[in-house]
């Protein structure tokens, strides 16, 4: 049982390139979150998910792009990387929806992208 | 809008003593108060949660507190250990529960 699992774990990007931030979870979770974490800061939510075709902005989803095709993955794209992207990125899924019923979020390792 | 206080930023203790992290937060619908621990180098994993049902909930040498008047929880580490140093966080649920927001963190180093 693997839980969430985020690929890469590093990045370096030029400024205006595009990348795909991939994430998988075998836990059979409905819900799939985004977060951006920078330096010293806390975790602000970029996208998250409902469900397979469900999607929604959370508090800084400007400079990025969300699917989820299927149960399983939820990916996030960046589209023209400016500096400002620079972080570390979280994806989580949650039991909510399941018999936990509470929002319990398991978190992958974290992508480090560098946009230079 | 909905936002969550967390205080302090980073937090040195002595081995064996006590450590404490407050939290304020501001939408009142909340329900359900959990904490993460961050260590180096990887994703924050669920180590005490509350809901606001309860005033005090205790799991070994970490405990949470709740008061749900004062819209304040805290989280108590007792008998500090060198394995507890990271960086803590605190959050609440906002009002539609499919969102959890996050206090900004708490770096916690434990002095031998």
């Amino acid at each position: 049982n693997a839980g969430v699992t985020q690929t890469p774990k590093f990045r370096i990007l030029k400024i205006g390139q595009s990348m795909t931030l991939q994430c998988a979870q075998d836990m059979n979770h409905n819900y799939m979150y985004w977060y951006r974490q920078d330096p010293g800061m806390g975790l602000k939510l970029i996208y998250y998910s409902v469900g397979a075709g469900i999607t929604d902005k959370g508090e800084v989803p400007n400079g990025y792009n969300v699917s989820r095709s299927t149960t399983e993955y939820f990916p996030l794209r960046l589209e023209l990387a400016a500096p400002s992207q620079t972080s570390v990125y979280f994806c989580a899924s949650s039991s909510l929806g399941t018999s936990i019923a509470k929002n319990i979020q398991y978190f992958g390792a974290g992508t480090r992208l560098s946009v230079l | 809008g909905e936002n969550v206080e967390q205080h302090p930023s980073t937090l040195s203790v002595q081995e064996g003593d006590s450590a404490v992290i407050k939290c304020t937060y501001s939408d009142s619908a909340s329900n359900y108060f959990p904490w993460y621990k961050q260590e180096l180098g990887k994703g924050p994993q669920l180590i005490i949660d509350i809901r606001s049902n309860v005033g005090e909930k205790k799991d070994q040498r970490i405990a949470v507190t709740l008061n749900k008047t004062a819209k304040h929880f805290s989280l108590h580490i007792t008998e500090t250990q060198p394995e507890d140093s990271a960086v803590y966080f605190c959050a609440a649920e906002y009002s539609s529960a499919s969102k959890i927001i996050f206090g900004s963190g708490t770096r916690l180093s434990i002095r031998p």
